[in-house]
Formats: C-alpha cells, sequence, structure tokens
C-alpha cells in the first residue's frame, strides 16, 4: 500500500470550509483514496473514499488530482464538531482489507 | 444496528496476567481486523479475519492470540500481559468486497502495571 503524508495540523474558522490535502505520490493505478476521522479517541469514522473521479458525500467532498498523487479533503462548512483527527489512507479494496494509519492531520475547528 | 461492539471499554492487568478482549459485530460482515493505537500515533493492524475459521497476522501480532469460530465474534487474547501492550484496542469489521468503508468499535483502552 503507498504512504501518504498529510500536515500535522490545521486550524479552520467555524462555518468556512475545511481544506485537508494528502500526498501520495506513490500510489498505483488500483489503489483508492480512503477518509477516515478520529473524534477525540473514539473508533475512527469512515468520510469517503474514490479512486480517480472527485467524489461527494452529505459529510465531504474528495478532491483528486488528474495524476492521483494527491488529494484534498473538503468540509464544506465546518463546525467544532468537525474537531478531530483526519486520516488520509490508499490501499487496493481486497486482499487482506489491511489500512495503514499515518498520524493524519489534526484539525482544530475555531469558534 | 448495534454495529461494532466492544468489552470491556476500559481495563487493567497486572503484568503476566491474561485476559481476552471481546468484539461482536451484528452486520453479518466477512472481514474482522483488530487494531492498536498507542498515544500520538495511528492505528496498527494486530491480527484479521476474512471470514470463520481463517484468520491471519497483521503488523504487530507478537502477544496476541485471535480466533474466529462465529461471522460475529472476532475476540483477542492478550497470552501474559505486558506494560508494552498498554494501549487502546480497535476492533471493526467490513463486509466482503473490499471497495467499502470499515466500522470501528469504540475501543477498549488497557492499561497494564
Amino acid at each position: 500500500d503507498a504512504k501518504t503524508t498529510q500536515p500535522t495540523s490545521m486550524d479552520c474558522a467555524e462555518g468556512r470550509a475545511a481544506n485537508l490535502p494528502c500526498n501520495h505520490s506513490t500510489i498505483s493505478g488500483n489503489e483508492y483514496v480512503y477518509w477516515y476521522r478520529q473524534i477525540h479517541s473514539q473508533g475512527p469514522q469512515y468520510i469517503i473514499h474514490g479512486l480517480k473521479n472527485n467524489e461527494t458525500n452529505e459529510m465531504a467532498s474528495l478532491i483528486i488530482t488528474e495524476d492521483r498523487k494527491s488529494s484534498t479533503l473538503i468540509l464544506p462548512h465546518a463546525t467544532l464538531r468537525d474537531t478531530a483527527v483526519y486520516y488520509c489512507i490508499v490501499r487496493v479494496p481486497s486482499g487482506t482489507y489491511k489500512y495503514i494509519f499515518g498520524t493524519g492531520t489534526r484539525l482544530k475547528v475555531l469558534a | 444496528n448495534a454495529g461494532v461492539t466492544q468489552t470491556p471499554k476500559f481495563q487493567v492487568l497486572k503484568t503476566g496476567q491474561s485476559m481476552t478482549l471481546q468484539c461482536a459485530q451484528d452486520m453479518n460482515h466477512e472481514y474482522m481486523s483488530w487494531y492498536r493505537q498507542d498515544p500520538g500515533m495511528g492505528l496498527r493492524l494486530i491480527h484479521y479475519s476474512v471470514g470463520a475459521g481463517i484468520t491471519d497476522q497483521g503488523e504487530v501480532p507478537n502477544g496476541y492470540n485471535v480466533s474466529r469460530s462465529t461471522t460475529e465474534d472476532f475476540p483477542l487474547r492478550l497470552l501474559s500481559a505486558a506494560p508494552s501492550q498498554t494501549s487502546v484496542y480497535f476492533c471493526a469489521s467490513s463486509p466482503q468486497g473490499g471497495n467499502t468503508e470499515a466500522f470501528f468499535g469504540q475501543g477498549t483502552r488497557l492499561t497494564v502495571v
């Protein structure tokens, strides 16, 4: 599975869009990009995933560059409850079904 | 649905004691796995199972055993607890097919003294 690089921490004003970047320059053609978040010390929560097309759901949008070497998770209107550690993971969705978690980005939403 | 349920939520053990962390899911998922999370770090895979009767090792399996006798349950056994096993343990499950999300339990915080 490819490795990812994320900023250690970010701040975002409440109500503004939070844009969380992720570099995955060694991603291979069959690897998907997944995003999870962990609020306090709770279990990780799935947010979104995609292969090469941009994706949107009720929680967030995922923008993947054309060369697939980086992506951005967008929380369109951040709230205080979005304060969490966000993990970007790339993986092949088969076989062991293993996730390799890095240290993620600690997002703090400010009132 | 309850999702993924882990018990206990907190546990303190003495060095050398054994115990079993319980994990149960009610979503009929084929895949289940155990992770540990140490302070300030991401999750690391301990063991996983792709179905009843099938288990395999992850990144950090030493000191832990698992079995999968039913689809619903995937217990994690600590054979002889050590202070290095102080951590938060998460169980996860996901349906067969792979290109789906994983569901995580709320964790078991284990302290070994």
